[in-house]
């Protein structure tokens, strides 16, 4: 196992398009978490599953973002009609139960 | 609303000499405290972890002090190299509940001097 792997490692879209960002995680760990980071801040949790559950999410994942993990291996994040605003570094982790967090190297997004 | 904080944005250190990363939480139900190293263009790295039944925790070349009466959290790193430069995170958990996600805070760069 290679660690928690994010695709693409960058994306520039424009304003109002949809972008879907793909996290497989470490294959024995049943939680996979999305968080978000802007230059200069801590990341910030959006949500999070165990195994294809989604668990918990931030008053951050505004309704045009959606999360899923249909079989509870890899996941989607999707953001629809983006905005300028959503440009950030979109960061996967996993772990098994409350161990600690592996992360991945993150999509980079772009809004233009 | 509560959240985990950090003291100094940016700290600079001679090659070779001792670091200190400071950290204050104010979420009194945290129980379970993380350190992370994030370079460049990479997601945050595990370093060493400890839980509030414990006060000082050693890995290698890394200590990790909690000191529950104040809140705070340190790390310190032994011997600095060049390799250390990277922006650190403290993050915390309530361990009691499992459920809960980490809270990071907004990071200290740590620059280290040749």
């Amino acid at each position: 196992d290679t660690g928690v792997s994010q695709n693409p490692r960058h994306k520039i879209t424009k304003r109002g398009q949809n972008v879907t960002f793909r996290c497989d995680p470490i294959s024995e760990h049943n939680r996979l978490y999305w968080y978000r980071q802007t230059l200069g801040q801590g990341p910030e949790f959006l949500t999070y599953f165990q195994n294809e559950a989604q668990l918990e999410k931030s008053r951050l994942l505004s309704d045009r973002f959606s999360a899923e993990r249909p079989k509870g291996s890899f996941s989607t994040l999707e953001i629809q009609r983006t905005e300028q605003g959503d440009s950030a570094m979109y960061l996967c982790a996993s772990s098994w139960d409350r161990g600690d967090y592996t992360f991945g190297s993150g999509t980079r997004l772009t809004v233009v | 609303g509560e959240s985990v904080g950090l003291h100094l944005p940016t700290l600079s250190v001679q090659e070779g000499d001792n670091s200190i990363i400071n950290c204050a939480y104010s979420n009194s139900a945290s129980d379970y405290f993380i350190w992370y190293k994030q370079e460049s263009g990479k997601g945050p790295q595990f370093i060493i972890d400890i839980r509030s039944n414990m006060d000082k925790r050693q890995g290698q070349r890394v200590t990790v002090l909690l000191n529950k009466t104040v809140k705070h959290l340190s790390l310190q790193i032994a011997a600095t190299q060049p390799g250390d430069s990277a922006v650190y995170f403290c993050a915390e958990n309530m361990a009691a509940t499992g459920n809960t996600p980490l809270v990071f805070g907004k990071g200290t760069r740590l620059s280290v001097i040749a």
